[in-house]
C-alpha cells in the first residue's frame, strides 16, 4: 500500500523569505499528490494538487513540485508571512487504496520576524 | 460560518461510556467523511458515505458506527469509549477526490 511521510517534523524560515515543504511517498501507481494546510485548533485547509502525469504546478504563491524518479513531492511557499505559519499535511491518492486518501504527519512551518 | 459544523468541540469521555459525534454540512455536497487525527500521525479515515443511505468503512472503523440521516448530517458514535479513541475527530466534505473541506474538529479525552 501507499505511505507518505514528510521529512522533517518542524521547518523555521525568516519571514520575507521562500520556504520548502518536503515529503516523500512510497507508491509509484499514486494518481495524485495533495497539499494541505493545519492552522492550530482547526481543520485542515485544501491549498493544491497535482495529477502523477505533471511535474509541476503553480497556485497563489506556491508551487508544487513532484519527482517520481525518487519519489519526492515539495510544496514551495513564496514571500513566506506570519499567516502561513501552520502544519502543513501531504496525502496521497492511489486506486490501491480504493480512492481513499493517506496521508502524512504533517510538517510544522514557523516563521521568523 | 457556511460549510461543516461538528459538535461538541471538546468531549471527556469514562471509559465504557458511549456517545456520538454530530457533523452537519451546507454545502448540499454527497460526500461526507469521518477521520480521526493522533500526534505523529497522519489523519485516518475511519467510515465514510458516498451518498444519503450508504457508508462505508474505512482504514480504522473498529469501535465506531455511523448514521448518514440525511444529506447533510453525518454521525459518529462510539458504543464503548476506550482510552485507545482518545483523538482529534473531524468531518469531512469532500468536493473531489482531493479536495475536503473539513470541520474545526471534535477533541475527544477517553479516561
Amino acid at each position: 500500500g501507499e505511505s507518505v511521510g514528510l521529512h522533517l517534523p518542524t521547518l523555521s524560515v525568516q519571514e520575507g523569505d521562500n520556504s520548502i515543504i518536503n515529503c516523500a511517498y512510497s507508491n509509484s501507481a499514486s494518481d495524485y499528490f495533495i497539499w494541505y494546510k493545519q492552522e492550530s485548533g482547526k481543520g485542515p485547509q485544501f491549498i493544491i494538487d497535482i495529477r502523477s502525469n505533471m511535474d509541476k504546478r503553480q497556485g497563489q504563491r506556491v508551487t508544487v513540485l513532484l519527482n517520481k524518479t525518487v519519489k519526492h513531492l515539495s510544496l514551495q511557499i513564496a514571500a513566506t508571512q506570519p499567516g502561513d505559519s501552520a502544519v502543513y499535511l501531504c496525502a496521497a491518492l492511489t486506486r490501491d487504496s480504493n480512492y481513499q486518501l493517506i496521508w502524512g504527519a504533517g510538517t510544522k512551518l514557523i516563521i521568523k520576524p | 460560518n457556511a460549510g461543516v459544523t461538528q459538535t461538541p468541540k471538546f468531549q471527556v469521555l469514562k471509559t465504557g461510556q458511549s456517545m456520538t459525534l454530530q457533523c452537519a454540512q451546507d454545502m448540499n455536497h454527497n460526500s461526507m467523511y469521518w477521520y480521526r487525527q493522533d500526534p505523529g500521525m497522519g489523519l485516518r479515515l475511519i467510515y465514510y458515505s458516498a451518498s444519503e443511505g450508504t457508508t462505508d468503512k474505512g482504514e480504522v472503523p473498529n469501535g465506531y458506527n455511523v448514521s448518514r440521516l440525511n444529506k447533510r448530517e453525518f454521525s459518529l458514535r462510539l458504543e464503548s469509549a476506550a482510552p485507545s479513541q482518545t483523538s482529534v475527530y473531524f468531518c469531512a466534505v469532500h468536493l473531489t477526490w482531493t479536495e475536503a473541506f473539513f470541520g474545526q474538529g471534535t477533541r475527544l479525552t477517553v479516561v
